[in-house]
């Protein structure tokens, strides 16, 4: 099955600087490549996500590339803010079952921004 | 509407006793997922329900059982759990079955003593 390692476990950045979290994943054909900020107490929500077709998408602070050759992609978050200090996880999609999408989870990634 | 809603926010409950999660959604979504979730992980899938038809069952313990009475709404009984159930049990809804982003609600905090 699709296996998802996510680096770094834990970021510290000073408030302003940008923050990279990566990802690497086994299954050549998942194509679809979504991240969820979790913050304390509530569930998942997806902060940005991107397709196979695509090597990089950017929402305001936020940008995610993918490159599916070496299998890996990346979260970038610029002028962080406190307010980003979460736990960020990536996922990939696979299809290894015949009805539903199953994501597959990265290990996820504690960010903490110092103001 | 564009929120899964979960009932209760926390729940207590001993080994013996049986006890239903809740969760709602109102966005058309045709799939339907419970996810439970442990400390500093990540939500490891449970069950799937696509068109009301459980389709992905992660070889979970049958002391969890899951029910999808309509479109909108999907239920998780529990039964005769053991204290390492305790987890944060994460209710989610798609679209569809193909690459569509799933919208999580805010989960239920379960404690089983």
């Amino acid at each position: 099955g699709e296996n998802v390692e996510q680096h770094p476990s834990t970021l510290s950045v000073q408030e302003g600087d940008s923050a990279v979290i990566k990802c690497t994943y086994s299954d050549s054909a998942s194509n679809y490549f979504p991240w969820y900020k979790q913050e304390l107490g509530k569930g998942p929500q997806l902060i940005i996500d991107i397709r196979s077709n695509v090597g990089e998408k950017k929402d305001q602070r936020i940008a995610v590339t993918l490159n599916k050759t070496a299998k890996h992609f990346s979260l970038h978050i610029t002028e962080t803010q406190p307010e980003d200090s979460a736990v960020y996880f990536c996922a990939c999609f696979t299809t290894g079952h015949g009805y539903g999408n199953k994501l597959v989870f990265g290990a996820g990634t504690i960010l903490r921004v110092k103001s | 509407d564009t929120e899964v809603t979960q009932t209760p926010k926390h729940l207590v409950m001993g080994m013996t006793n049986k006890k239903s999660l809740k969760c709602e959604q109102h966005m058309g979504h045709r799939a339907m997922y419970w996810y439970k979730q442990k400390a500093k992980k990540p939500p490891e899938l449970m069950f799937v329900y696509s068109y009301e038809k459980l389709s992905i069952n992660e070889s979970v313990p049958s002391r969890f059982s899951p029910e999808c009475p309509n479109s909108s709404l999907l239920n998780l009984h529990l039964h005769a759990l053991q204290p390492e159930d305790s987890a944060l049990y994460l209710c989610a809804s798609s679209q569809g079955r193909v690459e569509n982003e799933q919208f999580f609600g805010p989960g239920t905090r379960l404690t089983v003593l």
